[in-house]
């Protein structure tokens, strides 16, 4: 079946601007999170939604960053008034609890 | 923060041969899990150990887990060119948030 999509697969922006990227997950998978990778680095948690619950928002790296996840399925990563250090990769993965992640192709976003 | 690091940094190796990497992580898991990511392209999951598991194996893949030593291993057998790529460990804690160590590099010559 379909895997984990995201959009824009590319975005450059610039300094201030706003930007929102989306991830579609796999159709039943209850867990979403989102990642962000800097060049040559690990994986930087983000935010968890699992199911209805709260979603678990501590990786955010400022207030600047929200994500919201309608209806169960797509969420949607918003930045705002970008930063030069805002520029990375950001992944998005879905899961079943318990189970290996599945992971998009990422966002890469460079901010000029 | 990062749970898990990965050692070595990096690795390099002739095809055919094996290539061993290791994870150490900080604090109790419900499972680790090993990804792959080749250059350009997505993460890849390629195999989940629990907790209560010591052994498992996929393929040519062989990952090994010890909790009392907060460690795992990752050995890949008659390694091939397409395997180069970086690994990740991943640890899921109690609350499932996957924490990702910085990743070894694996390169393997022809």
């Amino acid at each position: 079946g379909a895997g984990v999509s995201q959009s824009p697969s590319n975005k450059v922006t610039e300094k201030g601007k706003d930007v929102e990227l989306r991830c579609d997950p796999i159709s039943g998978h209850t867990a979403l999170y989102w990642y962000r990778q800097s060049l040559g680095q690990g994986l930087e948690f983000l935010i968890y939604f699992q199911g209805n619950s709260a979603p678990d928002k501590s990786g955010l790296p400022s207030d600047r960053f929200s994500a919201e996840r309608t209806g169960g399925s797509v969420s949607t990563l918003t930045i705002q008034r970008t930063q030069q250090e805002d520029s990375a990769v950001y992944l998005c993965a879905s899961s079943l609890e318990g189970r290996g992640f599945s992971f998009g192709p990422g966002t890469r976003l460079l901010v000029l | 923060s990062q749970q898990g690091e990965e050692d070595p940094q990096a690795l390099s190796i002739q095809e055919g041969e094996n290539a061993t990497m290791n994870c150490s992580y900080k604090t109790s898991i419900n499972n680790l899990q090993w990804y792959r990511q080749n250059s350009g392209r997505g993460l890849v999951h390629l195999i989940l150990i629990r907790s209560n598991e010591r052994e498992k194996h996929s393929g040519r893949l062989r990952v090994t887990l010890d909790t009392s030593k907060k460690s795992s291993s990752l050995l890949i057998t008659a390694s091939r060119a397409a395997d180069t790529a970086s690994y990740f460990c991943a640890t899921d804690a109690n609350d499932y948030k996957l924490s990702f160590g910085a990743g070894t590099t694996v390169t393997v010559r022809a």
